[in-house]
């Protein structure tokens, strides 16, 4: 149980073009899904808490209307990589919370490798 | 200041011996979680184990064991009879405040573990 998937697992796209990731949660509801991005060894950095039915809570420093986050299910969420720049080139990955046991455990996808030429 | 601090940027053990990961938190809140991930180099983070501020007792799960010494505000992972599958990038997170619901997560830098044949 708790199995997360998210599609594309890899995208090559030109700048100035959209992209979205999709994030599911297979075998379980999740009201809340978050989502991260992490550069070449380092660590995850949150961009952006997404919850079912409401608008996403973005951290201080990323843009909202370049990384839109759309939550319409309590199995889906997605990211929209609006307008790509080389810059958006990274490694995104999502979570979904499930309670099991004495917490809220975040459980993540498999990663989202972007490349923007 | 760092919240989370990893200070073994990478360790390298014999198979079948035990590992010990470091992990410091700085925290001021007394309701706290702690977690551990494993990043293979496909890139999911696979949870491993988890300590909530208020247990007596020390996490573990299977291979895995959570040396919690709450005093010293440190949370190191054990693994025991390591294998060569668990090289991989290892990541410490905490939670802060009551456990209602998700939260977000702050992660540490990761240690990179390789276990020699």
């Amino acid at each position: 149980g708790a199995v997360v998937s998210q599609h594309p697992s890899r995208v090559i796209c030109k700048s100035g073009t959209s992209v979205k990731i999709e994030c599911r949660s297979l075998d379980f509801q999740a009201t809340t899904m978050f989502w991260y991005r992490q550069f070449p060894k380092q660590s995850l950095m949150l961009m952006a808490t997404s919850n079912e039915g409401s608008k996403a809570t973005y951290e201080q420093g990323v843009e909202k209307d370049k990384f839109l986050i759309n939550h319409a299910s309590l199995t889906l969420s997605t990211l929209t990589v609006t307008s790509a720049h080389p810059e958006d080139s990274s490694f995104y990955i999502c979570s979904a919370t499930l309670r099991r046991g004495p917490t809220d455990t975040q459980y993540f996808g498999p990663g989202t490798r972007l490349t923007v030429l | 200041a760092q919240k989370i601090t990893q200070t073994q940027p990478g360790m390298f053990v014999q198979e079948k011996e035990a590992v010990t990961l470091d992990c410091t938190y700085d925290t001021s809140d007394p309701s706290y979680g702690l977690f551990w991930y494993k990043q293979p180099s496909s890139g999911e983070m696979i949870f491993l184990i988890y300590q909530g501020s208020y247990d007596q007792q020390n996490a573990t799960e299977g291979r895995y064991s959570l040396n919690f010494q709450k005093a010293r505000k440190s949370a190191n992972l054990v693994i025991s009879a390591s294998q060569l599958g668990d090289s991989a990038m290892y990541f410490c997170a905490m939670r802060e405040g009551e456990d209602q619901g998700a939260q977000k997560l702050v992660f540490g830098q990761g240690t990179r573990l390789t276990i020699n044949p």
